[in-house]
């Protein structure tokens, strides 16, 4: 089955823009989880969404917001870009069975604020 | 929130070394994950450990999770330069929760 599929691979944006990030899931994944992934904090979570819901946000800026689709395709969005934005932005969809999880990570996006 | 310590941060060996990275915590979790990240990649998930004191193993990998369910460990037989990358643990992700990843151990296997 196709993986986890992120776009743009690459974004550079100017200080003070917004941006837009897309997630598709796996086939089947109903929740979207969204990760910031940077060399001196690591991976810090963004939020998930499950069934077009916000399930839970992590301890970021308003700027940054997300939302899914019927399809459970997920955006997130920052607004007015900051220097320190610059990060890997991962998405990862999971699927719960018989009290195991799957778990798939997107290759990334790659966003370089200047 | 549940804080997850890995150990060492940074470790660089010689191919055909053995390797042992750590993951604690001061919390009980119901199973943990370990993730192997490769540069410019996403992270790939490994395992998952659900059963204090489980072992798995993986070829050369061997996956411990703690009696109290509050750490687990990744032995690694024979390293090869292929083993190079991030290793990441983190409880499974999803289900409403804040899924908190340890900083990881970056590991480089010299050839």
């Amino acid at each position: 089955k196709a993986g986890v599929t992120q776009t743009p691979r690459y974004l550079i944006k100017t200080r003070g823009q917004q941006v837009t990030l897309s997630c598709s899931p796996i086939s089947g994944h109903r929740s979207v989880s969204w990760y910031q992934q940077t060399p001196g904090q690591g991976l810090q979570f963004l939020f998930e969404y499950f069934s077009e819901t916000q399930r839970n946000k992590g301890n970021f800026p308003g700027r940054f917001s997300g939302r899914q689709f019927s399809n459970s395709r997920s955006e997130m969005n920052v607004s007015t870009l900051e220097l320190g934005d610059s990060a890997l932005y991962l998405c990862a969809s999971s699927f719960r069975t018989g009290g195991r999880t799957e778990a798939f990570f997107g290759q990334g996006t790659r966003l370089t604020v200047v | 929130t549940q804080l997850l310590e890995q150990s060492p941060q940074f470790l660089s060996i010689q191919e055909g070394e053995n390797l042992t990275v750590y993951c604690n915590s001061s919390s009980v979790f119901s199973s943990l994950q370990w993730y192997r990240q490769e540069p410019g990649e996403g992270p790939v998930l490994l395992v998952t450990v659900v059963t204090g004191g489980e072992v798995k193993k993986l070829k050369r990998l061997t996956f411990q999770f703690g009696d109290a369910r509050k750490d687990s460990s990744l032995h690694i037989t024979a390293a090869q330069p292929g083993d190079t990358g991030l290793y990441l643990c983190a409880p499974p992700l999803g289900g409403g929760f804040k899924t908190i990843f340890g900083a990881g151990t970056r590991l480089f296997v010299k050839a």
